[in-house]
């Protein structure tokens, strides 16, 4: 268990509709980054938060926006979803004196 | 920006034998190298990682070595079991600039065979 934690597991849902993906990261780290994997495209990075502020954006679409709350906890909005949007959604967090992201058991976004 | 690239994508290796996954990256100020394990239905976890001002780091049956001037890093797992079949990933990241946030290769299907 890497303490990381993110809800919910499994999200099924049509294309054009919104969903919202949770993180809340091991206690103590304000750093929090996610990630999407596909088959085709492996594990890429999208956007990382420290202490509510965004620090780095990656391949993020514009119909995808994150943000940290005070409790340190990240959400991920998903908006007019595409049926290339399915995959699985990660989030990982690392403190600020190690360099190691321990990363999230992951939600599976279906989009039908 | 940085490019990782990892091979081979499959591996398939008797238990007992050694699995050897080479990853090279094409931005000299990444300096650090992590190496993931994914399970099935499970998020990467960290199994070894080396910095770049370090050769060589070993961990158990589990050892990682750099090569900065070629630009490449490789995991090497010994005594191979059953257990250790799964989705290997590599990655890089140059901390400081892109504030951490990793670049990772492929993937390889590891598979020990009993």
């Amino acid at each position: 268990d890497s303490g990381v934690t993110q809800t919910p597991k499994h999200l099924i849902t049509a294309t054009g509709q919104r969903v919202t993906l949770r993180c809340s990261p091991r206690s103590g780290d304000l750093s929090v980054y996610w990630y999407q994997q596909s088959l085709d495209q492996g594990l890429q990075f999208l956007i990382q938060y420290y202490n509510g502020e965004e620090r780095a954006k990656g391949n993020i679409l514009e119909r995808f926006s994150a943000q940290q709350f005070p409790d340190l906890h990240s959400e991920l909005n998903l908006s007019s979803l595409e049926l290339g949007d399915s995959a699985l959604y990660f989030c990982a967090s690392r403190s600020g004196s190690s360099d190691t992201q321990y990363f999230g058991p992951g939600t599976r976004l279906t989009v039908l | 920006g940085e490019n990782v690239e990892q091979h081979p994508s499959t591996l398939s290796v008797q238990e007992g034998d050694s699995a050897v996954i080479k990853c090279t990256y094409s931005d000299s100020a990444s300096n650090y190298f992590p190496w993931y394990k994914q399970e099935l239905g499970k998020g990467p976890q960290l199994i070894i990682d080396i910095r770049s001002n370090v050769g060589e780091k070993k961990d158990q049956r589990i050892a990682v070595t750099l090569n900065k001037t070629a630009k490449h890093f490789s995991l090497h797992i010994t005594e191979t079991q059953p257990e250790d079949s799964a989705v290997y990933f590599c990655a890089a990241s140059d901390n400081g600039g892109s504030q951490g946030n990793l670049i990772f290769g492929k993937g390889t299907k590891l598979s020990v065979k009993p």
